[in-house]
């Protein structure tokens, strides 16, 4: 049991240049998010996907596109990276419960530069 | 105004010693309250709950004051294993999207 999975673990793209960020989860949960985490902010949610089939832009969607076409998958898309993308991106997973307090788990980060 | 505040810290402690911190949180509305765990360069994983009576897990002890809106973490016995960055996390009822603090970083030192 995995959890969480994210590739690349780092990359380094130019101006302008296109990226897939992957992120797998084996946890069978219906719920996975996309965050990136910048120094003195706390991680803002990009995309999320409450299903297979469903996205929905978070706080910070512009530049970004994403794809939920499997239930383990959630792909976050750069169409043409510039340097305010560079960041840490966090994938995230999680299975509602009834008691309202759903843990998100994260994988380990996809840490990205743009020049 | 941010959603969730912080101090940022470092709490710089000794081992053994007590160590607490706030968040401050915006919204009246929030429901469920988190404080997450991250380790330098590692990704966030969840510590404990936060419920409204106030909840222990070992040498951590969460607290809720809704009326002035923030939560604390306390940890005694502070060991080295507890250096890390303490997210807290706020989400409204019913609502999928969480909102995270920048984090308070605690260092505890031999």
């Amino acid at each position: 049991n995995a959890g969480v999975t994210q590739t690349p673990k780092f990359q380094v793209l130019k101006t302008g240049q296109s990226m897939t960020l992957q992120c797998a989860q084996d946890m069978n949960h219906n719920s996975m998010y996309w965050y990136r985490q910048d120094p003195g902010m706390g991680l803002r949610l990009i995309y999320y996907s409450a299903s297979e089939g469903t996205t929905d832009k978070g706080e910070v969607p512009d530049g970004y596109n994403v794809s939920r076409l499997k239930k383990q998958n959630f792909l976050l898309g750069l169409e043409s990276a510039a340097p305010s993308q560079t960041s840490v991106y966090f994938c995230a997973s999680s299975h509602p419960t009834g008691a309202n307090q759903e843990t998100q788990y994260f994988g380990p980060g996809t840490r990205l530069l743009v020049l | 105004r941010k959603e969730v505040e912080q101090d940022p810290g470092p709490f710089n402690v000794p081992e053994g010693a007590t160590v607490a911190f706030n968040c401050t949180y915006s919204n009246s509305a929030s429901q469920s309250f988190f404080w997450y765990r991250q380790d330098c360069r590692k990704e966030p994983k969840l510590l404990m709950s936060v419920y409204s009576s106030g909840n222990e897990d070992g040498r951590f002890t969460a607290q809720l004051n809704r009326a002035s809106q923030y939560i604390s973490l306390l940890i005694r016995d502070s060991k080295l294993s507890d250096s890390a960055t303490y997210l807290c996390v706020v989400r409204l009822l019913n609502d999928y999207k969480l909102s995270f603090g920048a984090g308070t970083t605690v260092t505890v030192r031999a």
